[in-house]
């Protein structure tokens, strides 16, 4: 079965500074891997998913991620923090039996 | 264009009380997975349906279970309801049910149970 770690709990960037999410996923075959954003209150928002091909994906509001085969990870990057970036980040693995495996969520604090 | 919507929005339930709770897929998907979201914590899978039928199941007991309409809206019933049943529930739909069929998600339906 396939499984996500998302190691830090909670992060503090100041605006306009860099923001890197971890996230480590276990599964015996190709996953597929997901980035979800969730406002206080609201659904979950994709971000960007990867399948195959180039291991660097672009996603929405200026976010990116990339796949690291030999270490299982997904981290997700994002140059420059603005103030509404702030919320919870899950990241998340699909196998082909159809269900997502979520991390526990980092959080975002965004300082002025 | 409509995304993923549900309803109610907020349930209030006593110990016991049984509960349904519903999900419109987005326009042009077929299949529709539910999932429970406690309170700091990230999405745990209940189940997903396609063609009216359930295709696979989480470590969910047999108290939760769901249906799919011909239209593709959906179901999510809950019986004998605990307080540990307290959390956001979420749907999302996709055009298919493979890994590779990327879910959206609803605004979820938070329901308490006291």
């Amino acid at each position: 079965a396939q499984s996500v770690t998302q190691p830090d709990i909670h992060i503090t960037v100041s605006e306009g500074a860099s923001l890197e999410l971890r996230c480590n996923y276990s599964y015996g075959a190709t996953p597929y891997l997901f980035w979800y954003v969730q406002s206080p209150g609201q659904g979950l928002q994709l971000l960007l998913k990867y399948f195959s091909g180039d291991t660097l994906v672009q996603g929405i509001k200026g976010f990116e991620a990339e796949f690291k085969r030999s270490q299982s990870s997904f981290n997700l990057r994002k140059p420059s923090v603005h103030w509404s970036d702030a919320a919870e980040y899950f990241c998340a693995v699909g196998a082909y039996d159809y269900k997502l495996s979520f991390g526990a969520g980092t959080t975002v604090t965004v300082r002025a | 264009d409509a995304g993923v919507t549900q309803s109610p929005t907020h349930l209030i339930k006593t110990r016991g009380q049984q509960v349904t709770l519903r999900c419109s897929p987005k326009s042009g998907h077929d299949t529709v997975s539910w999932y429970q979201q406690a309170l700091g914590q990230g999405p745990q899978f209940i189940f997903q349906y396609y063609e009216e039928e359930e295709r696979q199941r989480g470590n969910f007991p047999d108290r939760f279970s769901g249906h799919q309409y011909p239209n593709y809206s959906s179901e999510l019933n809950v019986n004998a309801l605990l307080l540990g049943d307290s959390a956001l529930y979420l749907c999302a739909s996709s055009s298919g049910p493979r890994g590779t069929d990327t879910q959206y998600f609803g605004p979820g339906t938070r329901l308490t149970v006291l």
